[in-house]
């Protein structure tokens, strides 16, 4: 079956614009994920939603970075007045169920110049 | 806090013989432990995980991986390395269990095969 999708799979932009990535998570899976990978940072954890409950922001580094899922499927991560420290891969990975295995998309590489 | 540590950056193998990347973990309560592997810009494969049950879990393209619970490990494990299997390797551990199965990844592994 379809895995998790991304896009775009690259984004350019200037310091200060606003950007959005999305998320398209495996069909039926309630657990979704936001990560970050850099090279000085590894990969970190942003935020988690599950099913219809509140979102966990707990890894959102800034109040800059925010996410959304509608009815319960696709995401949005939106990175507002970009810094160069915000390039980085994102990842997003869905979970049929918390606590079990996540899967994981290729991934958008942000860079902002 | 739960925290996992891979204390190689980088491991060399020869194509055809054994191959072991090393995970080290900490965590308060029963670990769910996960290795997942990352191919040149792409994202990361499951290969397999521990949650319970034996200490030998095997897992995806000839993957296994050993739980030690006094030593506080999970390697990875294969007996006869590929020069496919060259990628970055990430151990990764559940998060507390009150904070909804995010993953705390180690600092990831580069594997070389060499023919």
């Amino acid at each position: 079956g379809a895995g998790v999708s991304q896009s775009p799979s690259n984004k350019v932009t200037e310091k200060g614009k606003d950007v959005e990535l999305r998320c398209d998570p495996i069909s039926g899976h309630t657990a979704l994920y936001w990560y970050r990978q850099s090279l000085g940072q590894g990969l970190e954890f942003l935020i988690y939603f599950q099913g219809n409950s509140a979102p966990d922001k707990s890894g959102l580094p800034s109040d800059r970075f925010s996410a959304e899922r509608t009815g319960g499927s696709v995401s949005t991560l939106t990175i507002q007045r970009t810094q160069q420290e915000d390039s980085a891969v994102y990842l997003c990975a869905s979970s049929p169920r918390e606590g079990y295995e996540q899967y994981f998309g290729p991934g958008t590489r942000l860079t902002v110049t | 806090a739960q925290s996992v540590a891979q204390p190689e950056d980088q491991v060399n193998v020869a194509e055809g013989n054994p191959l072991t990347v090393k995970c080290t973990y900490s965590v308060s309560g029963n670990p769910y432990l996960f290795w997942y592997v990352q191919y040149p810009n792409r994202g990361l494969q499951f290969l397999l995980k521990y949650i319970t049950g034996d200490n030998l879990v095997k897992g995806s393209y000839g993957f296994e991986a050993e739980f030690n619970k006094s030593q506080t490990s999970f390697h990875l494990k294969k007996p006869s390395a590929l020069v496919s299997d060259s990628a970055l390797y990430f151990c990764a551990v559940r998060g507390p269990y009150n904070q909804g199965g995010k993953l705390i990844f180690g600092q990831g592994t580069e594997l070389s095969v060499k023919p």
